[in-house]
């Protein structure tokens, strides 16, 4: 079993849609979770970071853990077609150490306009 | 700016014959590493470096190397490419190990085809 799982899509949506992408993970001793948006053609970029599990909102962005299911999830709101990216979940031991980074293979989302 | 760069950012190559891809930062980061990132397999660590002369493995090092001379730069190396190491490939760089994950930057890419 993949430590981190996540559905590659491709999602596809209508501009002002909520967009709900997840990932679930196996190992218990993870504790920071993140989301990481990667336009194409470039490099990932951190989007948004929880430790431990609840909620986290940014603007349109919203980072939710649910430790006891193990699951993970990134909902936008009010989708824009800038949106369009690829989003991939991570997480990691406690500490937040980057050298420990476990990644998702990434959920392709396009926003329609 | 803060930024991490790639050079090249792509390369045709064939087998046997090495190359070198370059990675340089200007944020004076302890801690740099490399991904390759592969449709199906998503990014996975090539090798990592805590600091000028310290280098350890991360999860896929097999025909990789790597050197750390000066901090801004780690360049990785691979001295006889195969096929299979046909992949996009990400630097990465962050102010330490142990430092939050938001101090960490990407690079652009570099996309390697190895004939």
């Amino acid at each position: 079993q993949k430590e981190v799982e996540q559905d590659p899509g491709p999602l596809s949506v209508p501009e002002g849609a909520i967009v709900s992408l997840n990932c679930t993970y196996s190992n218990s001793a993870f504790q920071y979770f993140m989301w990481y948006r990667q336009y194409s053609r470039k490099g990932p970029e951190l989007l948004m970071y929880t430790y431990s599990s609840g909620n986290k909102e940014d603007g349109r962005f919203t980072a939710q853990v649910d430790k006891s299911s193990k699951y993970i999830s990134l909902f936008i709101r009010d989708s824009q077609p800038s949106d369009s990216a690829t989003y991939l979940c991570a997480t990691t031991w406690i500490g937040g150490s980057q050298g420990n980074l476990i990644f998702g293979k990434g959920t392709k989302l396009s926003v329609k306009p | 700016e803060a930024q991490v760069t790639q050079n090249p950012r792509y390369l045709i190559t064939v087998t046997g014959k090495k190359l070198t891809v370059t990675c340089s930062q200007n944020m004076n980061h302890e801690y740099m590493s490399w991904y390759r990132q592969d449709p199906g397999l998503g990014l996975r660590q090539i090798y990592y470096s805590m600091n000028v002369e310290v280098t350890d493995k991360g999860d896929v090092p097999e025909g990789y190397k790597v050197s750390r001379k000066e901090k801004r730069n780690f360049p990785l190396i691979l001295e006889s490419p195969s096929p299979n190491q046909t992949s996009l490939y990400f630097c990465a760089s962050s102010l330490s190990l142990a430092a939050p994950v938001e101090t960490q930057y990407f690079g652009p890419g570099t996309r390697l085809l190895v004939l």
